[in-house]
């Protein structure tokens, strides 16, 4: 099966920097993905990592390490709308053939402070 | 672009009364899932299906059915509904293969369902 484990709370001021950290057990996955989800809406993509190393989108970064099962989300020039809940997944190489379905983590809610 | 549409964005059931989520998609994706979404349990696959005819269980399946007879359409049925089954469900859908997008699951708005 799979585990992800990230912190369940993170809090931060604007204009900041703030990791949120992502470690998880898997028999073998196709690569960790990124979630954001405001209050009262639906989980939006933000990033995708398939291979080790750094991905960069705009203020938002993230990064994957397969040999040490561990990633994380990096947010730049914190604002107030970065207030929200992160989720990291990974999609199951095991059930690849049949689909491959993501799993979750069970999401890190970040507070941006003025 | 439509993208993924769920109904009833609202539901109130009693417990024991069956009820159909529906989740359509325009998007041509083959893969189309189901989640539940609980306070401090983050998403949890119920069900999800990689093609019209095909579908396999989650991690919390039980008292949930699904059926995908065509690549539009995934609905996720309720047979006798507990109040354990009050949460906030989310469809979702993603290419598959090597198609572009294969990597970014597209979400529905959501349906939040409370059992009695």
């Amino acid at each position: 099966g799979q585990s992800l484990e990230q912190p369940s709370e993170v809090t931060a001021v604007e204009g900041a920097i703030v990791q949120i950290n992502c470690t998880y057990q898997t028999s073998g996955f196709y690569g960790l993905s990124w979630y954001q989800q405001h209050d009262g809406g639906a989980p939006t993509f933000l990033s995708y990592n398939g291979l080790d190393g750094l991905e960069e989108t705009g203020r938002f970064s993230s990064f994957l390490s397969r040999s040490d099962s561990y990633g994380y989300l990096l947010l730049q020039e914190l604002q107030m709308k970065d207030s929200a809940s992160y989720f990291c997944a990974v999609r199951d190489r095991a059930t690849y053939n049949q689909g491959g379905k993501l799993i979750f983590g069970q999401g890190t809610e970040l507070s941006v402070k003025p | 672009n439509a993208g993924v549409t769920q109904t009833p964005k609202f539901q109130v059931l009693k417990t024991g009364q069956s009820m159909t989520l529906q989740c359509a998609q325009d998007m041509n994706h083959e893969y189309m899932s189901w989640y539940r979404q609980d306070p401090g349990m983050g998403l949890r696959l119920i069900h999800y299906s990689v093609g019209a005819g095909i579908t396999d269980q989650g991690e919390v399946p039980n008292g949930y059915n699904v059926s995908r007879s065509t690549t539009e359409d995934f609905p996720l049925r309720l047979l006798s509904a507990a109040p354990s089954q009050t949460s906030v469900y989310f469809c979702a859908s993603r290419a598959q293969g090597t198609r572009s997008g294969a990597n970014v699951l597209t979400f529905g708005a959501g349906s939040r369902l409370t059992v009695l």
